[in-house]
């Protein structure tokens, strides 16, 4: 079936340094990846809509220049944290929506732990 | 706006049968699907209802009335493993796929 790679699974950075977190579609093209972002006991919230070759779609509340969203080809999608802060630790995770190939099924990535320290 | 609610705890015995209710208010609609996350870990695929009435899989089922705007997610012969977070997500015509604050499911002995 579909799958969704997701890396790094941990880092640790230092306030104010920039971090990127990459997803790939392995068997599938995406074209679209939704980029959630969920804090602990809470539900995931939708950071932004990443769309190959135009610019992501961002949710209200969500700052563009310091979540960088990427969509450069149909199998990678990159969210980079830019200017860390603690604040910004939290659990990142990616997916694509349901696409002919994957039936109706959401694939999500295996999550990215951020900590800032 | 787009809103979709579920009680955010519930406990149930093990061997027991489970409900959880969803209700949701989206613009447009696509698909209704529930997920289990376990802590730490990414969601799991449970059900996807698009028309109305029951999906059965097992010890999970699944109902949907569009009409109502509600779903609910039945889980039965309860099992400890069952412990977790289950998140209803809405599909919306705006090609979204919008959470639910999520249930956290306890089951005690």
């Amino acid at each position: 079936g579909a799958v969704v790679s997701q890396h790094p699974s941990w880092v640790i950075c230092k306030s104010g340094t920039s971090v990127k977190i990459e997803c790939r579609s392995l068997d599938f093209q995406a074209t679209t990846m939704f980029w959630y972002r969920q804090f602990p006991k809470q539900s995931l919230m939708l950071m932004a809509t990443s769309n190959e070759g135009s610019k992501a779609t961002y949710e209200q509340g969500v700052e563009k220049d310091k979540f960088l969203i990427n969509h450069a080809s149909l199998t990678l999608s990159t969210l980079t944290v830019t200017s860390a802060h603690p604040e910004d630790s939290s659990f990142y995770i990616c997916s694509a929506p349901p696409t002919g190939d994957s039936g109706n099924t959401i694939y999500f990535g295996e999550g990215s732990w951020l900590t800032v320290v | 706006g787009q809103n979709i609610d579920q009680p955010t705890e519930m406990t149930a015995t093990e061997g027991a049968i489970v409900q959880i209710n969803c209700t949701y208010q989206t613009s447009g609609f696509n698909g209704l699907f529930w997920y289990q996350q376990h802590a730490g870990e990414a969601p799991t695929f449970l059900s996807y209802n698009v028309l109305d009435g029951l999906e059965e899989k097992g010890r999970f089922s699944s109902f949907l009335s569009r009409s109502k705007g509600y779903s609910y997610l039945l889980l039965k012969e309860l099992q400890m493993k069952d412990s977790a977070s289950y998140l209803c997500a809405v599909w919306s015509s705006a090609s979204k796929i919008i959470f639910g604050s999520g249930t956290r499911l306890s089951i005690r002995p």
